[in-house]
């Protein structure tokens, strides 16, 4: 079944460590990808998104991902993380087969950040 | 980007009673979608709410138990019918704008909701 793994549930890091998420997916066409994050007592907000191009994306407050086609992957990065990144981080999927009108969520990782 | 508010933000609701959730955008958008984020799993997505037309339900979900509204390019509604403990989660209200790229969506605060 298509899909979307994000193989961290739980990450707990101390402050200036760096951070990797892992999230691969089993569409097999076009996507669009994205993470989105979920800050304690916020609503979900947009991190970075992929379309084409250069596949090392950069989005808000210091994180990038990459996207390497050939493992279907797209991998969160933060090279310091800060307490103020303790949320619930979200990667999607936007298949071209919907026209890429859904969105197929990951299970979230939950990234505690220690001061 | 849009603003997104949804009505009640909590709940906590007897067996087989109904809940409607409101979900009002401050701007015009092409699409709105109903979200179910069950306590320690991800966000599924339920339907996509169609102005005018009947909603476009996702596998696994039916409009008997959850009918949507979309009467306009801002607002939905969303009822959970006849509930049970197992439909206590977040429910989210999501759009995609005009201008939004494909597959960005924006998420409102979501509606927690508890069934005993």
């Amino acid at each position: 079944a298509q899909s979307v793994s994000q193989h961290n549930h739980h990450v707990i890091l101390s402050e200036a460590a760096s951070l990797e998420l892992g999230c691969n997916y089993s569409y097999g066409g076009t996507v669009n990808l994205f993470w989105y994050v979920q800050y304690p007592g916020q609503h979900l907000q947009l991190l970075l998104k992929y379309f084409s191009g250069d596949p090392l994306v950069k989005g808000i407050k210091g994180f990038e991902a990459e996207f390497i086609k050939s493992k279907f992957s797209f991998n969160l990065r933060k090279p310091s993380v800060q307490w103020s990144d303790t949320a619930e981080y979200f990667c999607a999927v936007s298949p071209g087969d919907t026209g890429f009108q859904k969105l197929v969520f990951g299970t979230g990782t939950r990234l505690l950040v220690s001061p | 980007s849009a603003v997104i508010s949804q009505k009640p933000s909590r709940d906590i609701c007897q067996r087989g009673t109904s809940l409607t959730i409101q979900c009002q955008v401050d701007s015009q958008v092409t699409m709105m979608f109903w979200y179910r984020q069950q306590p320690g799993q991800s966000l599924t997505l339920i339907a996509t709410a169609n102005q005018g037309s009947e909603a476009t339900y996702e596998s696994g979900f039916v409009i008997d138990k959850f009918p949507i509204s979309r009467p306009n390019l801002t607002f939905s509604t969303l009822t959970v019918s006849n509930m049970s403990p197992e439909d206590s989660s977040i429910y989210l209200c999501s759009v995609r704008t005009s201008g939004g790229a494909y597959g960005e969506q924006f998420f409102g605060p979501g509606t927690r909701l508890t069934v005993l």
